[in-house]
């Protein structure tokens, strides 16, 4: 079962611009967390937020999570070339347990010199 | 260095013909999982494994077998491969539980099926 959506599927920005991605979840979650891919590459972790926190920062990286709203954001600020990466959240199983890790298909950026 | 390995990173193989992927973790992990990565539909988790003899079915464990004999390994099996099980693998492995902790991945295993 799917439970994280991101949206957009795809987003190109220019260097030093912010890029705003978005995940959506159908029920309810313990934790949510964010990742990035390089091109075909293992994934690497970026940030865990729970679910009776709001926001989260983690250098350039600011994520925030709507529990009413079963969403979570990941915003970049200032970003770089080397940003450019599929990104993915996750969140727990839908099935109340922390067990399972469901991932949502992801957002590639593309961050032009 | 603290890492999840896997292999092998690429192989090409036939219809039926048995195969195993193997996973191994350095860092104590009691979590570990398999998961697929297709194209347009993202990681789907095979199965995964809390501790030692102790695994459990993901979203998508058919056609594939695993077990958990040490701590460190988390082999996956596929005993009669098919040409939909073509896909991107990667193990990955957490000190908790999968949702509660930062999963550690592998570099992936490229897997073509004939």
């Amino acid at each position: 079962s799917q439970q994280g959506e991101e949206d957009p599927q795809a987003l190109s920005i220019q260097e030093g611009e912010n890029a705003t991605m978005n995940c959506s979840y159908k029920t309810s979650i313990n934790n949510l967390q964010w990742y990035r891919q390089n091109s075909g590459r293992g994934l690497v972790h970026l940030i865990l937020i729970r679910s009776n926190e709001r926001e989260k920062h983690s250098g350039r990286l600011r994520v925030t999570l709507d529990t009413s709203k079963k969403s979570s954001s990941l915003l970049i600020t200032a970003s770089r070339a080397a940003d450019t990466a599929s990104y993915f959240c996750a969140t727990d199983g839908d099935q109340g347990g922390s067990e399972k890790l469901v991932f949502g298909k992801g957002t590639k950026l593309t961050v032009n010199p | 260095e603290a890492q999840v390995t896997q292999n092998p990173r690429y192989l090409i193989t036939v219809t039926g013909k048995k195969l195993t992927v193997t996973c191994s973790q350095n860092m104590n992990h009691e979590y570990m999982s398999w998961y697929r990565q297709d194209p347009g539909l993202g990681l789907r988790q095979i199965y995964y494994s809390m501790n030692v003899e102790v695994t459990d079915k993901g979203d998508v464990p058919e056609g594939y077998k695993v077990s958990r004999k040490e701590k460190r390994n988390f082999p996956l099996i596929l005993e009669s491969p098919s040409p939909n099980q073509t896909s991107l693998y990667f193990c990955a492995s957490s000190l908790g539980t999968g949702g509660q902790e930062t999963q550690y991945f592998g570099p992936g295993t490229r897997l073509l099926v004939l």
